[in-house]
């Protein structure tokens, strides 16, 4: 398996624009984890869906941010408008959803709000 | 809720000495724990994990963890650490849906 895939890896946009990253998790896993890391803040959870349905998402910042997963091998997370506090790499995740199970991480995607 | 804590933030070691990384966790029930690594600019990659049977559990690149349910700990160890040992450890509870609630880290930096 390829593993989670995210796209893409780079990111480089102005305040104000609209930024959308990607994410492919693993086959047969059935729950994706959207995870944002900066310096001052560590880890944070934005959201995660179970079956393609979001289960928590109190983790979102505000309303500019949004996420979907419209079918089992695809999510997206949208920032609009973006900002530069934004500024973060964000990771995808999977796992099959057990309490046991080992969350796969992406690569990541940095992200630069200028 | 479950919580974890991790209360070093930043430990440095020799090449070839010893290391212990230290995690306490809070949760009602029979927790799941793991550790992951994260190097620069990847991803965190799973190291071991526990969740039931023998307390002492084996991981890859030579780790190894000790769950104490009366300390609430789950401490990883490493006899003898290597320069590529250097990264960023996080230790985890798992919860319901695979969601897993992380410790804030903790930075290893390895001198030669």
């Amino acid at each position: 398996d390829a593993g989670v895939i995210q796209s893409p890896r780079h990111e480089v946009t102005e305040m104000g624009q609209e930024v959308t990253l990607r994410c492919k998790p693993i086959s047969g896993h059935n729950s994706l984890f959207w995870y944002r890391q900066t310096m001052m803040r560590g880890l944070e959870l934005l959201i995660y869906f179970n079956n393609n349905v979001p289960i928590d998402d109190s983790g979102m910042p505000e309303d500019r941010f949004s996420a979907k997963m419209p079918n089992a091998s695809f999510s997206t997370l949208k920032i609009q408008p973006s900002e530069p506090r934004d500024s973060a790499v964000y990771f995808c995740a999977s796992t099959q959803g057990g309490r046991a199970d080992t969350q796969y991480f992406g690569p990541g995607t940095r992200l630069t709000v200028l | 809720a479950q919580s974890v804590t991790q209360p070093d933030i930043h430990i440095t070691v020799s090449e070839g000495a010893s290391l212990e990384l230290r995690c306490n966790y809070s949760y009602g029930a029979t927790p799941y724990l793991f550790w992951y690594v994260q190097s620069p600019g990847q991803g965190l990659q799973l190291l071991l994990k526990y969740f039931s049977g023998d307390t002492l559990v084996q991981g890859i690149k030579g780790f190894e963890a000790e769950f104490k349910r009366s300390q609430s700990s789950f401490n990883l160890r490493k006899p003898s650490v290597h320069w590529s040992d250097a990264a960023e450890y996080f230790c985890a509870v798992g919860a319901y849906a695979g969601k897993s609630t992380f410790g804030d880290g903790t930075t290893l930096t390895v001198k030669p």
